[in-house]
């Protein structure tokens, strides 16, 4: 089974509209998450951290459910240049001595239909 | 500034050549990351340097050559690749490791 697990899609989502996705992750000790966006031949951009209480930057809102091992992110008043993939990243800590590493998964791709 | 550089942009090497991938940033990180992407995958974590100490190995060949000569710089030396080592190498740092990272542009290599 692999740690970070996300529906690879596409989504395909009309220009305006909302779209939300999760991402599930194996490990219970996992302590930090993240969305990336990747665009094509391009390098992962940091989207947002998500926190337990849930945050929103803008257009965009992740959430946290430690107990069910997933975490989501909603994309309200979707626009063309959303189109990208995004990737779920999570870090677990394996022991108190060692960090971890950061976890990827394969990511979901979405695209906005004008 | 989250700004992470590197050079070359493209690179395209023989199975016989030595090169080297550089890698830069000015944010005072102290943890930077090799990656390895290939198309439709998510990057591969190949090398951690924290405090410039090589930390994490993810069983890499030894024709890839990680070096951290400051804080702030960090390269990739390569010898001997093969044809299936084409993919994109991406370049990361964070303020410590494992925390949020920032990408650089990475580097298209293609081996011929």
């Amino acid at each position: 089974r692999k740690e970070v697990e996300q529906d690879p899609g596409p989504f395909n989502v009309p220009e305006g509209a909302t779209v939300a996705f999760n991402c599930t992750y194996s490990n219970s000790a996992s302590q930090s998450f993240f969305w990336y966006r990747q665009d094509c031949r391009k390098e992962p951009k940091l989207l947002m951290s998500v926190y337990s209480s849930g945050n929103e930057d803008g257009r965009f809102t992740a959430q946290l459910n430690r107990a069910s091992q997933y975490i989501s992110l909603l994309i309200r008043d979707s626009k063309l240049s959303d189109s990208a993939t995004y990737l779920c990243v999570v870090n677990s800590r394996p022991t108190t001595d060692s960090w971890g590493k950061l976890q990827f998964g394969a990511g979901t791709q979405v695209v906005v239909t004008p | 500034d989250t700004e992470v550089t590197q050079t070359p942009k493209h690179l395209v090497m023989g199975m016989t050549n030595k090169k080297s991938l550089k890698c830069e940033q000015h944010m005072g990180h102290r943890a930077m990351y090799w990656y390895k992407q290939k198309a439709k995958k998510p990057p591969e974590l190949m090398f951690v340097y924290s405090y410039e100490k090589l930390s994490i190995n993810e069983s890499v060949p030894s024709r890839f050559s990680p070096e951290c000569p400051n804080s702030s710089l960090l390269n990739l030396h390569l010898h001997a690749l093969q044809p299936e080592d084409s993919a994109l190498y991406l370049c990361a740092s964070s303020p410590r490791d494992p925390y949020e990272q920032y990408f650089g542009p990475g580097t298209r290599l293609t081996v011929t």
